[in-house]
C-alpha cells in the first residue's frame, strides 16, 4: 500500500513568510509524528499526534510553529514568519498505534529553504 | 532512552552478509532495539525491531544478546542498494526517535 506522503517535496521561501507543510499518513495509522533534520544533524522531534490530539508539544522550537491534524488523518505543520534557521528537512512519520512496539514509518520529507 | 554506540563506518562486499554491531549497555527492560537506515535525500526507512528475542523479516535479521547490552543487524546478501547510514536506537515510552551518528555502510561491487 501507499506509504507516508509529504508535500511539497521542496519549498523555497523568503524570510518572514508563512509556510504550510502537509503530511498524509499511511491509511489506518492513528499516531503521527513530525521531526526535522538539519544538514549534517540528527533527527529532532517536534510533535506527535494520537488521533487528532497532540499530548506533547514540547519539541516545537518556538511559538511560530504549530501543527494540527483533522479527521485522524492528514496533518499540517505551519511555520509563521519563517527565519533562516528554520531551513531543514521536515519529516513526518506514522505508526499503526502509539507504543514502543509500533514502528514509525517515514515519508521522504519536505526540504525547506529560507532565503 | 538509552544511548547507543555504533562504528562510524563499515564496508562489505556485494553478495556477502553485512553484520552491523550496536552497543546499548544501559538499555532498560521496556526499551526496544530499533534499526533504521537512511539513503541520501530520502526519509529514514524502518528495518526491524526487537525486545529480547531474535527477529527476522524480509529485509534483515536482528540478533540481541541475552543480557540485551548489544545487538547485531544482519543483511544476509548485501546489494549495492544497501549502501546507506544505519541507525540503531533504543526506544522506550517517549516514542521520540533520536538518531546518533549511525554507521555508514558501503557495499562494494
Amino acid at each position: 500500500g501507499a506509504g507516508v506522503s509529504q508535500s511539497p517535496s521542496n519549498k523555497v521561501t523568503e524570510k518572514g513568510k508563512d509556510v504550510e507543510l502537509r503530511c498524509d499518513p499511511i491509511s489506518g495509522h492513528t499516531a503521527l509524528y513530525w521531526y526535522r533534520q538539519s544538514l549534517g544533524q540528527g533527527l529532532e522531534f517536534l510533535i506527535y499526534f494520537q488521533g487528532n490530539s497532540a499530548p506533547d508539544k514540547s519539541g516545537l522550537p518556538s511559538d511560530r510553529f504549530s501543527a494540527e491534524r483533522t479527521g485522524g488523518s492528514v496533518s499540517t505543520l505551519t511555520i509563521q514568519r519563517t527565519q533562516q534557521e528554520d531551513s531543514a528537512v521536515y519529516l513526518c512519520a506514522s505508526s499503526l498505534a502509539w507504543g514502543s512496539n509500533q514502528p514509525q514509518h517515514f515519508g521522504d520529507g519536505t526540504r525547506l529553504s529560507i532565503l | 532512552d538509552a544511548k547507543t554506540t555504533q562504528p562510524t563506518s563499515m564496508d562489505c562486499a556485494e553478495g556477502r552478509a553485512a553484520n552491523l554491531p550496536c552497543n546499548h549497555s544501559t538499555i532498560s527492560g521496556n526499551e526496544y532495539v530499533y534499526w533504521y537506515r537512511q539513503i541520501h535525500s530520502q526519509g529514514p526507512q524502518y528495518i526491524i525491531h526487537g525486545l529480547k528475542n531474535n527477529e527476522t523479516n524480509e529485509m534483515a535479521s536482528l540478533i540481541i544478546t541475552e543480557d540485551r547490552k548489544s545487538s547485531t543487524l544482519i543483511l544476509p546478501h548485501a546489494t549495492l542498494r544497501d549502501t546507506a547510514v544505519y541507525y540503531c536506537i533504543a526506544l522506550g515510552g517517549a516514542q521520540k526517535l533520536v538518531f546518533g551518528q549511525g554507521t555508514r555502510l558501503t557495499i562494494n561491487p
